[in-house]
């Protein structure tokens, strides 16, 4: 019920394409859901997050879509760059700090 | 304003010791999380701390102890290392503790346990 499955482990995409990493969760109590960007050797850093009253947010080239019937919400990168080649986490939160990761995504932007 | 620090970066240690790892949240923070950070299980919740407070623990075996200080310092514990503790060990920090505060990650400690 805690679980927050994501999809795919990697993903290669071309510059300029839109990467979408999808995830998944049980837990109909979880009212929070951000997305972290992890670079090696860092820790991760907030990328854009959702409230499950709002079906989708745009941040600059960064767009959730969140479907709270299916329980399921994915991150949609516009224009990639090189650049946003890292590790990408979705993650739920249930009133508080308790963040509930998914398995991450390893991205990579070929030039 | 400084990020969330973490000491140290690296650590070394053998099984059955113990270790204390560090965080000093971004100034004017209250709340400290911890997070281990593994290939195969991958981030997991160790617990939050909110006024030296714990409020959230996560799903931990007791020999995985935090404590925060007044001025929102936090310090972790694990005794009796195992191997399976060898980790990427987070802090994050957030204002209030909301659960819309953002949190941010520290650069993370490294534990190998030998």
């Amino acid at each position: 019920q805690q679980q927050v499955k994501q999809s795919p482990q990697s993903l290669i995409v071309q510059k300029g394409g839109i990467p979408i990493i999808n995830c998944a969760y049980e837990n109909t109590a979880f009212d929070y859901f951000p997305w972290y960007q992890q670079f090696p050797g860092k820790g991760p850093a907030l990328l854009i997050a959702i409230r499950p009253d709002v079906s989708e947010k745009k941040e600059g080239r960064f767009t959730i879509s969140f479907n709270k019937s299916a329980k399921q919400f994915s991150l949609h990168i516009m224009d990639s760059q090189p650049g946003d080649s890292a590790t990408y986490f979705c993650a739920a939160c249930q009133g508080a700090q308790k963040l509930v990761f998914g398995q991450g995504t390893r991205l990579t932007i070929n030039p | 304003k400084a990020g969330v620090t973490q000491t140290p970066r690296y650590l070394i240690k053998t099984r059955g010791q113990q270790v204390t790892l560090s965080c000093s949240p971004i100034s004017g923070h209250r709340s400290v999380s911890w997070y281990q950070q593994t290939p195969g299980q991958g981030l997991q919740f160790l617990f939050e701390y909110f006024s030296e407070t714990q409020r959230n623990k996560g799903n931990f075996p007791g020999r995985f102890s935090g404590r925060q200080f007044s001025n929102s310092r936090s310090e972790m514990n694990v005794s009796t290392l195992e191997l399976g503790d060898s980790a990427l060990y987070l802090c994050a920090s957030s204002l209030g503790g909301g659960v819309t505060d953002t949190q941010y990650f520290g650069p993370g400690t490294r534990l190998t346990v030998l």
